[in-house]
């Protein structure tokens, strides 16, 4: 059974940046496809971007509304991934989820999630 | 504006079947599989449909999932109080180089 555990709270002024862990157990990081999702509050959930393992050439493919501002990355001796964005700014307050699937490979199903992360961004 | 339309709110009173709705383009529903996700207050999304139409095991089979051209639809039989939370539709999406669409969700209430 996988699970994902991600990093506590945090507090950030605009301009700032955010890092967020998401620790795997259960399974191998390299084997996965791990996504990020955030979701502002009252809001439906947003996708960020993915990490696509295929044949051991992973690249992430980013959403084009967070492209140069997201950087998604992995360290498979911890079996951790992380999740920075930059240049934060109110509207990006929410709860940021990473996620994954049973399936293996590339994949949107999203069947395991982590408790989620709340990133609040204020002066 | 989401770019996968759903119905705000529904709602049913307990034993009744309930029908969600979801609505998209060819880029997206049309084209690509969709899953639903149940969202309970202060939680993740859990997954409740994927591919259209399949259940996760353990997702019981109160929980269907269709699809039609650029539409799908969840539909819930037997509604239980335990069912009230919020649903939303997710899909691929081939526009802007390929990404994850969520729909804008609806609030179930069991009356």
């Amino acid at each position: 059974q996988v699970q994902l555990v991600q990093s506590g709270a945090e507090v950030k002024k605009p301009g700032a940046s955010v890092k967020v862990s998401c620790k795997v157990s259960g399974y191998t990081l390299s084997k996965l496809s791990i996504h990020w999702v955030r979701q502002a509050p009252g809001k439906g959930p947003e996708w960020m971007g993915g990490f696509d393992p295929e044949d051991g050439h992973g690249e992430t493919i980013y959403a084009q509304n967070f492209q140069g501002r997201v950087t998604m990355t992995e360290d498979t001796s911890t079996d951790t991934a992380y999740m920075e964005l930059s240049s934060l700014r109110s509207e990006d307050t929410a709860v940021y989820y990473c996620a994954t699937s049973k399936a293996s490979g590339w994949s949107i199903r999203f069947d395991y999630w982590g408790q989620g992360t709340l990133v609040t961004v204020s002066s | 504006q989401s770019v996968l339309t759903q119905p705000p709110s529904a709602s049913g009173t307990p034993g009744q079947r309930v029908t969600i709705s979801c609505s998209g383009s060819s880029s997206n529903i049309e084209n690509n599989a969709v899953n639903w996700y149940q969202q309970l207050p202060g939680t993740a999304p859990k997954l409740l449909i994927y591919d259209n139409n399949q259940r996760p095991s353990g997702v019981p089979d109160r929980f269907s999932g269709s699809k039609s051209g650029t539409s799908v639809s969840l539909a819930i039989s037997g509604l239980q109080s335990e069912d009230e939370a919020d649903y939303y539709c997710a899909a691929w999406d081939d526009s802007l180089n390929g990404h994850v669409v969520f729909g804008g969700g609806t609030k179930l209430t069991v009356l």
